[in-house]
């Protein structure tokens, strides 16, 4: 499976844009970049995914770069309620394979 | 609301004994996930049915079994419930394996799992 590199861990303000970012230098043209989170004590929860285009959704944005190497995950105004462990995963057609994640610290 | 619902919540067991979680959907989902995940650790997954066809990971220890009488409902065995199995067990559903690529995941709560 392709793998994918996240940052361990970010910090965010309350009300600030947030960029998370995802290397994934081996990925294959079939691969769906697919990003969930996790908050504490729940199981993982869809957030967006993509093949080439960017996409929009009412939780975030996902920017893919025009060779599909890295894509970043934005949340366009933090709350407290985004504290999670967010993972990027590539998929194609077979299984989730959840990576290391980074874990996102919003401050009042 | 459709859901993916895991029962119980929390489950403590004796080393050795054999332990069941299950899971419930309304979501009229073909496939149906079990994962674990360790603590501070990413889920892992252990195996998923799409429809009645069961398909385990290669690395899924024997000790972990599943079962899926209905579309809705699906369960977690673990026979001998060892010191290292405890974990979160989560299940999740999904529309359908053949696109799955472009498809979403819903995940339960979670089941945790203790074993004395």
């Amino acid at each position: 499976d392709a793998k994918t590199t996240q940052p361990n861990s970010m910090e965010s303000n309350e009300e600030e844009p947030v960029h998370l970012p995802c290397n994934h230098s081996t990925i294959s043209g079939t691969d769906y970049i697919h990003w969930y989170r996790q908050l504490p004590s729940q199981g993982p929860e869809y957030v967006i995914h993509g093949l080439t285009s960017n996409v929009n959704n009412r939780m975030a944005s996902l920017a893919i770069a025009e060779d599909r190497k890295s894509s970043t995950l934005i949340l366009h105004r933090a709350t407290l309620r985004d504290a999670a462990v967010y993972y990027c995963i590539l998929f194609a057609g077979n299984m989730l394979t959840f990576g290391g994640g980074t874990r996102l610290m919003v401050k009042p | 609301d459709a859901m993916v619902i895991q029962n119980p919540r929390y489950q403590v067991t004796q080393f050795g004994k054999p332990v069941t979680l299950s899971c419930s959907q309304t979501l009229n989902h073909n496939v149906m996930y079990w994962y674990q995940q360790k603590s501070s650790q990413a889920p892992k997954l252990l195996f998923h049915y799409y429809d009645k066809d069961f398909n385990n990971e290669a690395d899924t220890p024997d000790n972990f079994q599943s079962r899926r009488p209905n579309t809705s409902f699906c369960f977690l065995d673990i026979r001998s419930p060892g010191l290292g199995d405890a974990a979160m067990y989560l299940c999740a559903t999904s529309r359908d394996r053949r696109r799955l690529a472009a498809d979403t995941q819903y995940f339960g709560p979670g089941t945790r799992l203790t074993v004395l």
